[in-house]
C-alpha cells in the first residue's frame, strides 16, 4: 500500500532563516506531488505541483520554491522566511484517475511558525 | 472560475443528533467532487468522490450526495469521534482541485 511521509511535524524558525521541508512517497511510482498551505480556518491553497522529476509548477508567487530531485521526493524550500510564511504545510500525492482529475492523499502536515 | 462554498462554518451537535453539511459549487464541467475529513493538526483524509448528479456514497454514519449545484454530507446519529473539519473539493475546469474552507463539526457526548 502507498504511504506518504512528511517531516518535521512542527517547526519554529526566526524571520530571515532558511526552510527545508521534505516529503517522500512509498508504494507507488511516478506520482503527482503537491505542496499546499492551510491558514487557520481557511481552505487549502496550492503552492506547487510536480508531474515528474525536475518538473515544478508554481501556483502562487512567493518566496518559496520546490524541487523534486527523485521520483518520490518533494522538497519545499525558502532562502529567507517571512512572518507571512507561517502556516500548516501539507504534502500530497495522486495518480491520474480517468474519471476525475485528481484524488489526493495527504501527509500529516508541518506546522510552521515564523517568529 | 470554479468556486466552492461550504456551510455552516461550524456546527455543534449532540451525540445522536443527525444533520447535514453543505457544499455549494459553480463549475464549468464537473469532473468530480471530493469530501475529506481533517482532524486537528493532521492532513485531510479522503472520504468520498462523487462524479455526477444523483450519485450517492456511504461510509458508516456518513452519506454524501450530489446535485448539479451542491453536495451534502449527511451525518446520521453522530458520535463524538466524528468531530473533525470536513472539507469538500472540486475538480472542474481548473487544473487542480478547488477546496472549500471547511465545516468544523463538534459532536458533544
Amino acid at each position: 500500500s502507498q504511504t506518504i511521509h512528511q517531516w518535521p511535524a512542527t517547526l519554529v524558525q526566526p524571520v530571515g532563516s532558511p526552510l527545508s521541508l521534505e516529503c517522500t512517497v512509498e508504494g507507488t511510482s511516478n506520482p503527482n506531488l503537491y505542496w499546499y498551505r492551510q491558514a487557520a480556518g481557511r481552505g487549502l491553497q496550492l503552492l506547487f505541483y510536480s508531474v515528474g522529476i525536475g518538473q515544478i509548477s508554481s501556483e502562487v508567487p512567493q518566496n518559496l520554491s520546490a524541487s523534486r530531485p527523485q521520483d518520490r521526493q518533494f522538497i519545499l524550500s525558502s532562502k529567507k522566511l517571512l512572518l507571512s510564511d507561517s502556516g500548516f504545510y501539507l504534502c500530497a500525492w495522486s495518480t491520474i484517475n480517468r474519471r476525475a482529475r485528481e484524488k489526493l492523499f495527504f501527509g500529516s502536515g508541518t506546522q510552521l511558525s515564523v517568529l | 472560475e470554479d468556486q466552492v462554498t461550504q456551510s455552516p462554518e461550524a456546527l455543534r451537535l449532540q451525540e445522536g443528533e443527525s444533520s447535514s453539511l453543505n457544499c455549494s459549487y459553480t463549475v464549468s464541467g464537473l469532473r468530480g467532487l471530493f469530501w475529506y475529513r481533517q482532524d486537528p493538526g493532521k492532513g485531510p483524509e479522503f472520504l468520498f468522490t462523487l462524479y455526477s448528479a444523483g450519485e450517492e456514497k456511504e461510509k458508516e454514519r456518513l452519506k454524501a450526495t450530489l446535485t448539479k449545484k451542491e453536495s451534502f454530507l449527511h451525518i446520521t446519529a453522530p458520535k463524538p469521534e466524528d468531530s473533525a473539519t470536513y472539507l469538500c473539493a472540486l475538480s472542474g475546469s481548473a487544473r487542480q482541485l478547488t477546496f472549500g474552507s471547511g465545516t468544523q463539526l463538534t459532536v458533544l457526548p
